[in-house]
């Protein structure tokens, strides 16, 4: 299957700091990647559609200058927390469509802590 | 909005028993897939179903989407302790590719 990667796989920072978060489809074209979140034994949420050359799509409640998506080429969406603070604390992961095959594939996640 | 419920949120079970999960709502999905996700790394796919009644054979894994696709069932045969994860269904509403994931099943398998 198609690999999507995320980088980093885990980071620590302080509270305040923003963080930036890359997902790239490694071997196809995604025109749409979501970011998901994901708390210590819970479900994924869904925060937000990204789509390529244009304004990602944020679910209700996320809050869209806190969690901003750029989704600048067909392989690469980022995923930036903005002045981080401990509640932002969370497993997120990233999934690119592939449009042939119609299918999502996952990224392995980035673990990020907040002090 | 879309809300998909599984059950059990928890399973303990003793290797070489069978099990069901289930994944169910009120909304009427285009596309269902289930998941396994091991700690700390992102889910995999097991299987995508689209068609009401449609049944999908994995080795021991056995998946069932309901007649009205509102809902879907995981059961697994003799189960090993590979099998222990967490176990997630996610549906699509037609003309979309976003998925919504349900709340999840612990499973643990124990030798």
């Amino acid at each position: 299957g198609a690999v999507v990667s995320q980088h980093p796989s885990w980071v620590i920072c302080k509270s305040g700091t923003s963080v930036k978060i890359e997902c790239r489809s490694l071997d196809f074209q995604a025109t749409t990647m979501f970011w998901y979140r994901q708390f210590p034994k819970q479900s994924l949420m869904l925060m937000a559609t990204s789509n390529e050359g244009s304004k990602a799509t944020y679910e209700q409640g996320v809050e869209k200058d806190k969690f901003l998506i750029n989704h600048a080429s067909l392989t690469l969406s980022t995923l930036t927390v903005t002045s981080a603070h401990p509640e932002d604390s969370s497993f997120y992961i990233c999934s690119a469509h592939e449009g042939l095959a119609g299918e999502q594939f996952f990224g392995p996640g980035t673990r990020l802590t907040v002090l | 909005t879309q809300l998909l419920e599984q059950s059990p949120q928890f399973l303990s079970i003793q290797e070489g028993e069978n099990l069901t999960v289930y994944c169910n709502s009120s909304s009427v999905f285009s596309s269902l897939q289930w998941y396994r996700q091991e700690p700390g790394e992102g889910p995999v796919l097991l299987v995508t179903v689209v068609t009401g009644g449609e049944v999908k054979k994995l080795k021991r894994l056995t998946f069932q989407f309901g007649d009205a696709r509102k809902d879907s069932s995981l059961h697994i045969t003799a189960a090993q302790t590979g099998d222990t994860g967490l176990y997630l269904c996610a549906g699509a509403a037609s003309g979309t590719y976003k998925y919504i994931f349900g709340t999840g099943t612990r499973l643990k398998v124990l030798a």
